[in-house]
């Protein structure tokens, strides 16, 4: 059975304060490891895809990374509008479009 | 684009009701999900169509669960008899194809109360 294990389950940064959310998975044959952003009363918000080990994406201060049992989304001198939940999700090969969701790291940036 | 619409946006019950929610995924897209959210178990997927055909289900908890797609338009999610282990928050996604590189649009989704 695929899993997901996100950690930690909140983080309380400084504004300017880099840190790093981890995603760890287990899945039978990675087609695809996926993160997405969601703010309080929304549905969740597409941000990256990673397919395969080595491989990097970024976008504005966020930046994904993948091995071949986690990922890390780096998080560079954050400001207080990336606050929100992150989630990581996996699609198994085989599986169709079916994702396994993470139960998220709540993420605060303060002043 | 008006994205994914769902609604009610929100839904207070009694034990007992029946509660139909509603989807309409982003016009074009051919792939249609419907994942619940609680704090305990995160977001987990209940169902999945393609081409208004069900994919699958084995995500659904129980019979008291049924999901449609009449059309490529529209889905419905019913819980019959609804129980307050239901109260969640349910949630509408869509994507375009069927490949990997297909993202997954989510709606706003619709906040379950069961009394």
């Amino acid at each position: 059975e695929d899993q997901v294990t996100q950690s930690p389950e909140a983080l309380r940064l400084q504004e300017g304060e880099s840190s790093s959310l981890n995603c760890s998975y287990t899945v039978s044959g990675l087609r695809g490891l996926f993160w997405y952003r969601q703010d309080p009363g929304k549905g969740p918000e597409f941000l990256f895809t990673l397919y395969s080990a080595g491989e990097e994406k970024e976008k504005e201060r966020l930046k994904a990374t993948l091995t071949k049992k986690e990922s890390f989304l780096h998080i560079t001198a954050p400001k207080p509008e990336d606050s929100a939940t992150y989630l990581c999700a996996v699609q198994a090969r085989g599986g169709g479009n079916k994702l396994t969701f993470g139960t998220g790291t709540q993420l605060k940036v303060e002043l | 684009d008006a994205g994914v619409i769902q609604s009610p946006r929100h839904e207070v019950t009694e034990m007992g009701q029946e509660v139909t929610l509603r989807c309409k995924p982003i016009s074009g897209h051919n792939s249609l999900f419907w994942y619940r959210q609680t704090m305990m178990r995160g977001l987990e997927l209940l169902i999945y169509f393609n081409n208004n055909v069900p994919i699958d289900d084995s995500g659904m908890p129980e019979d008291r669960f049924s999901a449609k797609m009449p059309n490529a338009s529209f889905s419905t999610l019913k819980i019959q008899p609804s129980e307050p282990r239901d109260s969640a928050v349910y949630f509408c996604a869509s994507t375009h194809g069927w490949g990997p590189t297909e993202t997954q649009y989510f709606g706003p989704g619709t906040r379950l109360l069961v009394l």
